[in-house]
């Protein structure tokens, strides 16, 4: 079954950039569906972050859009985060998603999220 | 799209039903008659997992036990007897256009 898991450093300096990477598993990246990071902390609860689908075609959270990129590497069957200028407020663990299209970007996988912490 | 729940905490008897409201700021309501309402429930210590798409569809896997009715602006989360794997914070979340919001959570535990 398709399966996602988040990779990348736990621990980030403030104002540097956090970059996450979420492999695929179980199917090809290529097949129509969007792809979506989700962050969740004590304070702000579930928050998306933004979406790619296949195309390279991007959707971001407009309080986050200035700070992230997402990109996709569909040889590789993985696609990723990048946000810059981070703080404490971006602590949080980072979940990838697919947003299934047939349920209408429900998100129908999860991975098992990685916390990521911004301190000096 | 401001997405609000009722109640933040449900304490629940084994064998009694549940419900959970979820409220949307804009209805959900597509040309296409969908409601682009979603339902999650996060287990502790998991990730969240998909209960119910489109206001009314159990995802793959889901208990009949769990139903989701609602149109509009107006949803909520029915579990028909509830039990004790049921324990967990639940979210509702509008997939109509990004960015996607999720509610607060309802937390479900057992008395």
């Amino acid at each position: 079954q398709v399966q996602l898991q988040e990779s990348g450093p736990g621990l980030v300096k403030p104002s540097g950039t956090l970059s996450l990477i979420c492999a695929v598993s179980g199917d090809s990246i290529n097949t129509g569906q969007w792809w979506s990071w989700v962050r969740q902390s004590p304070e702000r609860g579930l928050e998306w972050i933004g979406e790619i689908y296949h195309s390279g075609s991007t959707n971001y959270s407009p309080s986050l859009k200035s700070r992230v990129t997402i990109s996709i590497d569909t040889s590789n069957n993985y696609f990723s985060l990048n946000m810059n200028s981070v703080t404490a407020a971006d602590t949080a663990v980072y979940y990838c998603a697919r947003g299934n299209r047939d349920l209408r970007r429900a998100f129908d996988i999860w991975g098992r999220g990685t916390l990521v912490t911004v301190s000096s | 799209f401001v997405m609000t729940q009722s109640p933040l905490s449900l304490p629940v008897t084994p064998g009694e039903p549940a419900s959970i409201s979820c409220r949307s700021s804009q209805s959900l309501l597509q040309r296409n008659g969908f409601n682009y309402l979603h339902w999650y429930l996060q287990k502790p210590g998991q990730s969240p997992q998909l209960l119910i798409y489109l206001g009314s569809n159990r995802a793959s896997g889901v208990p009949d036990r769990f139903s989701g009715s609602g149109s509009g602006t107006d949803f909520t989360l029915k579990i028909s007897s509830v039990e004790a794997e049921d324990v967990g914070i639940y979210y509702c979340m509008q997939a109509l256009q990004p960015p996607f919001t999720f509610g607060p959570g309802t937390k479900v535990d057992i008395k």
